[in-house]
């Protein structure tokens, strides 16, 4: 089955630094790549995904990148703020083949200090 | 709409009792499941549903049983709790076609104790 790994497992930057979270996956087969962010205390909710037909996505100060030769997606956010502190996770899946399970990374804590 | 709605939020269980979590989404999704996630483990599935009356296991379904009798209710029931179940407990839907990505809405969680 998928396995997604996830680094870093925590990740300290200054306001208004870039932030990179890397994910890498095991079945050539999945073609959606999700991110969901969870604030403390809070449901994870998705942020921003990825098709396996696109090499980039972006959503004003994030942005998605795939390679699907090396099987790694990475989660891009640039001029950081505090409100960006939150645990973010990768997932994997492959969708149009039946039941679409998601297998999620093991999360990255960002903290942005102020 | 309230979307995904769980009960409790919170609960300390002893060990070999039993309990059920209960989630309701008021959405007309039809893909429903519930996931556990332990700290720096990130969300493992426990067991899924595609539509009213069909359910099956996740990555971790031992110790759980769940039912589907109408789309909207899906609970989660543990059977002689233990130890290794505390955690906390994410229900999620989602409207899934063969077309959609299938975007999950999350409740709010539920903190699970067993002492």
């Amino acid at each position: 089955g998928e396995n997604v790994e996830q680094h870093p497992s925590t990740l300290s930057v200054q306001e208004g630094d870039s932030a990179v979270i890397k994910c890498t996956y095991s079945d050539s087969a999945s073609n959606y790549f999700p991110w969901y962010k969870q604030e403390l205390g809070k449901r994870p909710q998705l942020i921003i995904d990825i098709r396996s037909n696109v090499g980039e996505k972006k959503d004003q100060r994030i942005a998605v990148t795939l390679n699907k030769t090396a099987k790694h997606f990475s989660l891009h956010i640039t001029e950081t703020q505090p409100e960006d502190s939150a645990v973010y996770f990768c997932a994997a899946s492959r969708v149009n083949t039946g039941f679409q399970k998601l297998v999620f990374g093991t999360g990255t804590r960002l903290l942005v200090s102020p | 709409n309230a979307g995904v709605t769980q009960t409790p939020k919170f609960r300390i269980l002893k060990i070999g009792q039993s309990m059920t979590l209960q989630c309701t989404q008021d959405m007309n999704h039809n893909y429903m499941y519930w996931y556990r996630q332990d700290p720096g483990m990130g969300l493992k599935l426990i067991y899924y549903s595609v539509g009213a009356g069909i359910t099956d296991k996740g990555e971790v379904p031992n110790g759980y049983n769940v039912s589907r009798s109408t789309t909207e209710d899906f609970p989660l029931r543990l059977e002689l709790a233990a130890p290794s179940q505390t955690s906390v407990y994410f229900c999620a839907s989602t409207y899934r076609t063969d077309l959609n990505t299938g975007e999950l809405f999350f409740g709010e969680g539920s903190r699970l104790t067993v002492l």
